[in-house]
């Protein structure tokens, strides 16, 4: 069966720190990976998403990026943090005409 | 683009008491409907789908029915228990690669 691994699991961070979140899958080949972003109160955006390794698709821009080195590796970085990326992060992995299955997510919070 | 709208929330019900949670949708094509649902300090777990119009999803004592006619997708639950609270999103999907669009979600709180 597959399951999809984040971590960390929670992390604080001050303001303009780096960021590293990463995201694993197994049980499946060549998946589609995607980021999703929840803040306060607010409902999930997605923030980039991949068919294969070293592509990326950015949905919405901002100071984060992403980074898929290996077929089931997803990543999540930024140079400098700012308050407003507090959030929950949650990693999903897909395929066309399938749902999304989620990871438990990171908390992270900007100070 | 593509788009959900959710009824506001949050709700609150007794237990056994009868839920609806209306969802509606914007799409081109032909989405596939989704309810998620997360409870406190966790991810999304899938808790129903319908791929075609007409198709009724269930699970947990959860349904929902997709309506091309109304673009609608309510789910409803005949009997809630206190292990229902959570928040749940209605999301669909479009396109080959899959992306998710999501409501902005509801929390609801069951009481003894």
């Amino acid at each position: 069966s597959q399951t999809i691994h984040q971590w960390p699991a929670t992390l604080v961070q001050p303001v303009g720190s780096p960021l590293s979140l990463e995201c694993t899958v197994e049980g499946t080949s060549n998946p589609n990976l995607y980021w999703y972003r929840q803040a306060a109160g607010r409902g999930l955006q997605l923030l980039f998403y991949s068919v294969g390794i070293g592509q990326i698709s950015s949905e919405v821009p901002q100071n984060l990026s992403a980074s898929r080195p290996q077929d089931r590796q997803f990543i999540l970085s930024s140079k400098k943090l700012l308050l407003s990326d507090s959030g929950f992060y949650l990693c999903a992995w897909g395929r066309q005409g399938i749902e999304q299955f989620f990871g438990p997510g990171t908390r992270l919070t900007v100070l | 683009g593509d788009s959900v709208t959710q009824m506001e929330g949050p709700v609150t019900l007794s237990e056994e008491a009868f839920l609806t949670i209306n969802c509606t949708y914007t799409a081109t094509g032909y989405p596939s409907l989704f309810w998620y649902v997360q409870y406190p300090g966790e991810g999304l777990q899938l808790l129903l789908k319908a791929t075609k119009a007409d198709d009724k999803g269930s699970n947990k004592g959860f349904e929902a029915t997709y309506r091309k006619e109304t673009t609608s997708f309510h789910l409803e639950k005949g009997s809630v228990q206190v292990s229902d609270s959570a928040v749940y999103f209605c999301a669909l999907s479009t396109g080959a690669n899959s992306k998710l669009t999501f409501g902005k979600g509801i929390t609801l709180s069951v009481r003894p």
